[in-house]
């Protein structure tokens, strides 16, 4: 019953490494966001796709690489893993991609990543 | 420009006490500030948002108050509960052709008991 799925819930792994988070979403929505928050519990959006088409592409390295194989999936796959990757990575969905009255996101409980 | 400022990092506040968190912005393209409530090991949750031609919004013990042209905007909570301890972020959204929300730096509340 859970709107928003992440997996895994902790990665932990070395520099250099390629891993990649999936996201799911059972709400129907039309577009999904990752977000970074770092230790200080800053967020910051990375990406957002609306119906498996990128809308939003902050400035993030290309070793990360957002994937929409449909409107209810957003993964992100890291290559290269550095040590200041480490944070949580939250999914989110919306309804629409404007930001109309009422509209919000919905979080997932986020990846925690830990690069050694 | 695309900054939310927010203010206090931390904050305790005794039981059935008044928390206020605030926020500060220049973009006045934002359209929509909503804030949300986060617990240890959860992501955020939407907890009460608030439109600019709107000065005030209560939701049951939590009230924004919206000022347009000071561009700063204020959650309360009021009879703060052990349970509201939490970390809140204040937000700001406008359409760039998609949703984007810029969040503030987060507020950090503990309420004791």
């Amino acid at each position: 019953d859970t709107a928003v799925s992440q997996t895994p819930k902790y990665l932990v792994t070395q520099m250099g490494n390629d891993k990649s988070i999936k996201c799911e979403q059972n709400l129907g929505h039309d577009t999904m966001y990752w977000y970074k928050q770092d230790s200080k519990k800053f967020l910051k959006i990375m990406f957002s796709y609306n119906n498996k088409e990128l809308i939003i592409n902050e400035t993030v390295p290309n070793r990360f690489s957002p994937k929409s194989p449909d409107k209810a999936h957003l993964n992100l796959h890291i290559n290269s893993l550095e040590l200041g990757d480490s944070a949580v990575y939250f999914c989110a969905s919306s309804q629409d991609r404007l930001a109309q009255w009422g509209e919000t996101q919905y979080f997932g409980p986020g990846t925690r990543l830990l690069v050694l | 420009q695309q900054q939310v400022k927010q203010s206090p990092q931390s904050l305790i506040v005794q039981k059935g006490g008044i928390s206020i968190i605030n926020c500060a912005y220049e973009n006045t393209a934002f359209d929509y500030f909503p804030w949300y409530q986060q617990f240890p090991g959860k992501g955020p949750a939407l907890l009460i948002a608030i439109r600019p031609d709107v000065s005030e919004k209560k939701e049951g013990r939590f009230t924004i108050s919206f000022n347009k042209s000071a561009k700063q905007f204020s959650l309360h909570i009021m009879d703060s509960q052990p349970g509201d301890s939490a970390t809140y972020f204040c937000a700001a959204t406008w359409d760039t052709g998609g949703f984007k929300t810029i969040f503030g730096a987060g507020t950090r509340l503990f309420v004791k008991a």
